[in-house]
């Protein structure tokens, strides 16, 4: 079964509007987690890695203050999309990877299908 | 030129047939994933290796480190095999992964 669980799996909305995203490691604790935004046919792109309590480490050309991400615990992590515009719509999908051990697979969610009219 | 890069872009095959991906890379890595990509957009992970070959049940994956390649092999292929499929470098300076463009694989019964 899933070990990571993402919330919602599909949001429609006007724009403008900031949307929440979650990311649960189900049976797991999570030190880091990641964020990824894939558009159609493109492969996953690097967004930001979650560091539980501290700030987020964006990829360039990733605005900060746009896509907000808070990790307050070891097993959620959330992404806000704030003011979002068309032009934000996309696939997003969060990977985690158990606390302390390098050498394990990331496990991802089912990603989020953000469409913004 | 990709850090990570597969082949072929696009596959397809009939029910039964033997399957290979293949992917080459150009960083350092400490591991190497496979992930299968379904038409919903769930990502799983199939296999991630640092160095041989690792098998579960008809799915096969091996990796030459010398040489930066590795490969995904699907025996007996069926059409709920029908999926993207994606290499995904862990480098060893951190721990991002680099993906590659990823394979359609379409299996026809």
């Amino acid at each position: 079964g899933a070990v990571v669980s993402q919330h919602p799996s599909r949001v429609i909305c006007k724009s403008g509007t900031s949307v929440k995203i979650e990311c649960r490691s189900l049976d797991f604790q999570a030190t880091t987690m990641f964020w990824y935004r894939q558009f159609p046919k493109q492969s996953l792109m690097l967004m930001a890695t979650s560091n539980e309590g501290s700030k987020a480490t964006y990829e360039q050309g990733v605005e900060k203050d746009k896509f907000l991400i808070n990790h307050a615990s070891l097993t959620l992590s959330t992404l806000t999309v704030t003011s979002a515009h068309p032009e934000d719509s996309s696939f997003y999908i969060c990977s985690a990877r158990r606390w302390a051990v390098s050498n394990q697979p990331q496990h991802f969610g089912d990603g989020t299908r953000l469409s913004i009219l | 030129k990709n850090e990570v890069e597969q082949s072929p872009q696009n596959l397809t095959a009939q029910e039964g047939e033997f399957i290979t991906i293949n992917c080459s890379y150009s960083v350092g890595i400490s591991a190497l994933h496979w992930l299968q990509q379904h038409p919903g957009g769930g990502i799983v992970s199939l296999f991630m290796l640092s160095s041989g070959k690792k098998k579960h049940g008809r799915l096969i994956a091996t990796i030459n480190i010398q040489e930066k390649h590795s490969s995904l092999h699907i025996t007996a292929s069926h059409p709920r095999d029908s999926a993207v499929y994606i290499c995904a470098a862990l480098e060893t300076s951190g721990s991002r992964l680099t993906f590659g463009e990823g394979t359609q694989l379409t299996v026809n019964p």
